[in-house]
C-alpha cells in the first residue's frame, strides 16, 4: 500500500462548481497536511496546511483532515478558470527536525468558463 | 526578492553526458532540497541539505551528486546521464524543518536522448 494515494483525475468542472479533491494515507504518524497548487510548467506553491484533524478555511478554499479515516480533502467553492492547475497533497510527520514531505501524485483540475 | 531560481529552464542531453543544474535562493534559508517530478508520479526527493557543507541523500539519489558550499547555492550534478533521468527537476528551500514552508523554484526540464 502506498503511503499517500491521490486520484490523478483529470477532473473537469464548469465555472462556479464546488470542487472536492482528496487524498488517503496509510502512515498514522503523519501530523501535518498540506495542499500545493502547481500551474502548468511552474513549481508547486503552498496553498494551505493543517495540523492534525479538523478544518481550515481560507477564502474559497477549505482543507479538512480526518485522521481516524486517514483521509484529507480540499474543497474549492465558486471555482474559477484561474483555479485550473494540478493540486498535490503532501504530508509530514511531527518533530522539529523532520524535513521530509511525502507527496501524492497530484490531481489535474480544469475549470471551464 | 527573487525567491528560488533555477537554471537552465530546459536542456537536452545525450546519454553519457554530464551537466550541473543550478539552484540559488535569496531568502537566507538553511534547508535546500532537490526533487524530481515524473509524469503522474508526484515529487521524489533526490538530495537535501540542512546548511552549508552538510548534505544527505533522499529517496532517489542514484546517478546524482550535490554540494553546498554557500547558504545560497545548491547545485545538482548529473554524471553519465541516462534516459531514466529524463524528468522535471525542482529545487526548494525552507528556513527550517518542522512546519516551515518549502518554497519551490520554477523547475528545469531535462531530456536525455
Amino acid at each position: 500500500q502506498k503511503e499517500v494515494e491521490q486520484d490523478p483525475g483529470p477532473l473537469s468542472v464548469p465555472e462556479g462548481a464546488i470542487v472536492s479533491l482528496n487524498c488517503t494515507y496509510s502512515n498514522s504518524a503523519f501530523q501535518y497536511f498540506m495542499w500545493y497548487r502547481q500551474y502548468s510548467r511552474k513549481g508547486p506553491e503552498l496553498l494551505m496546511y493543517t495540523y492534525s484533524s479538523g478544518n481550515k478555511e481560507d477564502g474559497r478554499f477549505t482543507a479538512q483532515v480526518d485522521k481516524s479515516s486517514k483521509y484529507i480533502s480540499l474543497f474549492i467553492r465558486d471555482s474559477q478558470p484561474s483555479d485550473s492547475a494540478t493540486y498535490l497533497c503532501a504530508m509530514k510527520i511531527s518533530g522539529g527536525s523532520n524535513y521530509k514531505l511525502t507527496f501524492g501524485k497530484g490531481t489535474l483540475l480544469t475549470v471551464n468558463p | 526578492n527573487a525567491g528560488v531560481t533555477q537554471t537552465p529552464k530546459f536542456r537536452i542531453l545525450k546519454i553519457g553526458q554530464s551537466m550541473t543544474l543550478q539552484c540559488t535562493q535569496d531568502m537566507n534559508h538553511n534547508y535546500m532540497y532537490w526533487y524530481r517530478q515524473d509524469p503522474g508520479m508526484g515529487l521524489k526527493l533526490i538530495y537535501y541539505s540542512v546548511g552549508a557543507g552538510i548534505t544527505d541523500k533522499g529517496e532517489v539519489p542514484n546517478g546524482y551528486n550535490v554540494s553546498r558550499s554557500t547558504t545560497e547555492d545548491f547545485p545538482l550534478r548529473l554524471e553519465l546521464a541516462a534516459p531514466s533521468q529524463t524528468s522535471v527537476y525542482f529545487c526548494a528551500s525552507s528556513y527550517g524543518a518542522g512546519v516551515d514552508t518549502q518554497y519551490f523554484g520554477p523547475g528545469t526540464r531535462l531530456t536525455v536522448l
